[in-house]
């Protein structure tokens, strides 16, 4: 079975950089049908899709076009984790934070099927 | 990015009650088109799949249909545990864009 197991701060002060990690167990950060993800929601924007890193024989990055120049998404292929840094924030970045498995497996259709237990975090000063 | 646009927002019913939720695409999708099902406080939890096809371990009364720009969700006889808020999320193109949601209450 897999877990993901979310950790880091709740409060972020403005113009700083919110960090969290997900630790993944049950699975490799490098399985090659896989793409591990972040999402936040809030009231005002729902689910948002972040950013996503994959292994496919080498690591890929993807980003919302809404956050590409303040996100950073990596991989440490050392601890089974990934993590994501939103440098910049303001209140608008305030929502719980997913991270989530996106299930590729080839032939067929692709999904959401496991899930860390989300972070709710607060950008105030 | 793909907009995927829920109806309704909201909707208020009984147990036994037939429950329909509508999905809309703003292009074409194919059948990529996934359904969660998320409770306060929780992440939300795949409920289908491909348009169509039951994750393991959903009920019977969940299903789903459509094609191309337009979806359903159908919960055929509304159980006490169903009540919960419902997203469409599709999975054709990246970014994987969500709706934004329907909340399904106790009437």
């Amino acid at each position: 079975q897999v877990q993901l197991q979310q950790s880091g701060p709740g409060l972020v002060k403005p113009s700083q950089t919110l960090s969290l990690t997900c630790a993944i167990s049950g699975d490799m950060i490098t399985n090659n049908n896989a793409d591990w993800t972040w999402i936040r929601q809030s009231p005002s924007r729902g689910l948002e899709w972040l950013g996503r890193t994959y292994y496919r024989s080498k690591w890929y990055n993807d980003y919302a076009e809404s956050v590409k120049s303040r996100i950073s998404i990596n991989p440490d292929t050392s601890k089974n984790e990934f993590s994501l840094h939103l440098s910049s924030v303001t209140p608008e970045d305030t929502a719980v934070y997913f991270c989530a498995r996106f299930l590729v497996p080839g032939s067929t259709y692709n999904y959401y099927d496991f899930w860390g237990q989300g972070t709710l975090v607060t950008v105030s000063s | 990015d793909i907009q995927m646009t829920q109806s309704p927002s909201s909707l208020s019913a009984s147990v036994g009650d037939r429950v329909t939720i509508t999905c809309r695409a703003s292009k074409s999708i194919s059948d990529y088109l996934n359904w969660y099902q998320q409770k306060p406080g929780k992440a939300p939890d795949l409920l289908m799949y491909g348009t169509s096809s039951l994750h393991s371990g959903v009920p019977s009364r969940f299903s789903g249909s459509g094609s191309g720009t337009e979806f359903t969700l159908t919960i055929s006889s509304l159980h006490p545990e169903d009540f919960a808020t419902y997203f469409c999320q599709q999975s054709y193109g990246a970014p994987y864009t969500f709706g934004q949601g329907t909340k399904v209450e106790s009437k």
